[in-house]
């Protein structure tokens, strides 16, 4: 799986959006770009996930450069329940639940 | 429909001590893997499970061993315990591996203290 690299932390202001960036600069083409995040002490959620096309849920959205090497996920209006460690990981859809989690960045949302 | 179920929630052992470790994955979901989540750090894949066979293993001493029963259900055991091991442990549960929509769903995991 690929490398991916996210900021430690980012602060956010309670029903702003909140822009998460990743860089996946070694990415190859049949690898997939994750996210998840994991709330205090709770397993991780799965958020929403693309190959190269932008993707939008009920959750969240997924830009993902022309390049393929850094995505961003947006939460649209940030909520004090959005606060928790969110992790970009990429893979090829064949590995399934096998996931390689990098640090994250711990977003802390704030009224 | 349940989740991801795993038991015990919480859990203290002694060291040299065994530990069974147990998971149910989401109804229809037949791949389960197991996760070794230190505090402050993200979780480390252990073992894949298909079908009732390994499918993957990740860097962990054979101290480590898990299992998969006929209805999806797993089981990871840990012999002669050591501090470090003191972790959280996750399980997740997906469909088929490779078919199309196999994000993973995790349990709430299983806190094991070792003291």
């Amino acid at each position: 799986d690929a490398k991916t690299t996210q900021p430690p932390s980012m602060d956010c202001a309670e029903g702003r959006a909140a822009n998460l960036p990743c860089n996946h600069s070694t990415i190859s083409g049949n690898e997939y770009v994750y996210w998840y995040r994991q709330i205090h002490s709770q397993g991780p959620q799965y958020i929403i996930h693309g190959l190269k096309n932008n993707e939008t849920n009920e959750m969240a959205s997924l830009i993902i450069t022309e390049d393929r090497k850094s995505s961003t996920l947006i939460l649209p209006h940030a909520t004090l329940r959005d606060t928790a460690v969110y992790y970009c990981i990429v893979r090829v859809e064949a590995a399934g639940n096998k996931l390689t989690f990098g640090g994250g960045t711990r977003v802390l949302v704030k009224p | 429909d349940a989740g991801v179920t795993q038991s015990p929630t919480h859990l203290i052992k002694t060291r040299g001590q065994h530990v069974t470790l147990r998971c149910s994955p989401i109804s229809g979901h037949k791949s389960v893997s197991w996760y070794q989540q230190v505090l402050g750090q993200g979780p480390q894949f252990i073992f894949q499970y298909y079908e009732k066979e390994e499918r993957g293993r990740g860097n962990f001493p054979d101290r480590f061993s898990a299992r998969q029963f006929p209805n999806y259900s797993s089981e990871l055991n840990v012999n002669a315990l050591l501090l470090g091991d003191s972790a959280l442990y996750l399980c997740a549960s997906s469909l088929v591996p490779g078919a199309r929509g196999t994000e993973a769903f995790f349990g709430q995991g299983t806190r094991l203290t070792v003291v």
